[in-house]
């Protein structure tokens, strides 16, 4: 059983160019989670996501960023117009229900650098 | 809200020597509380998990942490360090609520000297 997928491991933009990232959950899984990791911040909730529906996205940026889940394919964190401040790890993380009930599981990142 | 705040952000030890990474939680209701170990250039990988079942909860890789109330505490521990063990580690807390995201510490850096 695979893990969670992301893709890619590694992006590089030039400012003002548009980043997107993929996230696959583990099978079975319909709740996914975005955080963004920058040195010595530790991880940074971003947005909950269940299919087709946003959750929780109170910790993303007001604008630039979005994400989807959608009912076939793979989670997509979309930042447009980016700066040099978005460099960042950016993890997907998914749980077949509840925090409660489900730990979540972490995938590998994307490390986003931006030029 | 709740918040996590862990102690140190590097420690260092000798192999063979007792771990102890210290996280302490607010929250305002029962929390859930976690650790979670990140290895270079990876995601998160979970130790334990403390869930209100037993105070005292066993983890992976030898790794144990003991909630405790009167201290808001949930520091993680094991006996003998080993080389393996070095990474970051990351504390976390949730509340009883389904659509509740967990909340991270800033981690803490684990090195072993041989």
């Amino acid at each position: 059983n695979a893990g969670v997928m992301q893709n890619p491991r590694h992006l590089v933009r030039r400012r003002g160019q548009e980043a997107r990232l993929r996230c696959s959950p583990m099978k079975g899984h319909s709740h996914v989670y975005w955080y963004r990791q920058l040195p010595e911040e530790g991880l940074k909730f971003m947005v909950y996501l269940q299919k087709e529906n946003i959750i929780d996205e109170s910790g993303m940026p007001k604008e630039r960023f979005s994400a989807e889940f959608p009912k076939e394919g793979p989670s997509i964190l979309r930042i447009q117009q980016v700066v040099r401040g978005d460099s960042a790890a950016y993890f997907c993380a998914s749980s077949p229900d509840s925090i409660n009930n489900s730990p979540l599981h972490f995938g590998n990142g994307t490390r986003l650098t931006v030029t | 809200a709740q918040s996590v705040t862990q102690l140190g952000s590097h420690v260092s030890v000798s192999e063979g020597a007792l771990v102890l990474l210290r996280c302490n939680y607010s929250s305002s209701v029962p929390p859930y509380l976690f650790w979670y170990v990140q290895y270079p250039n990876q995601g998160l990988q979970l130790l334990l998990k403390y869930t209100s079942a037993a105070t005292l909860v066993k983890g992976i890789n030898g790794f144990e942490a003991e909630f405790k109330k009167s201290e808001t505490s949930f520091h993680l521990t094991k006996p003998s360090a080993h080389m393996s063990d070095a990474a970051e580690y990351f504390c976390a807390v949730s509340v009883n609520s389904g659509n509740t995201p967990l909340v991270f510490g800033k981690g803490t850096r684990l090195s072993v000297i041989a």
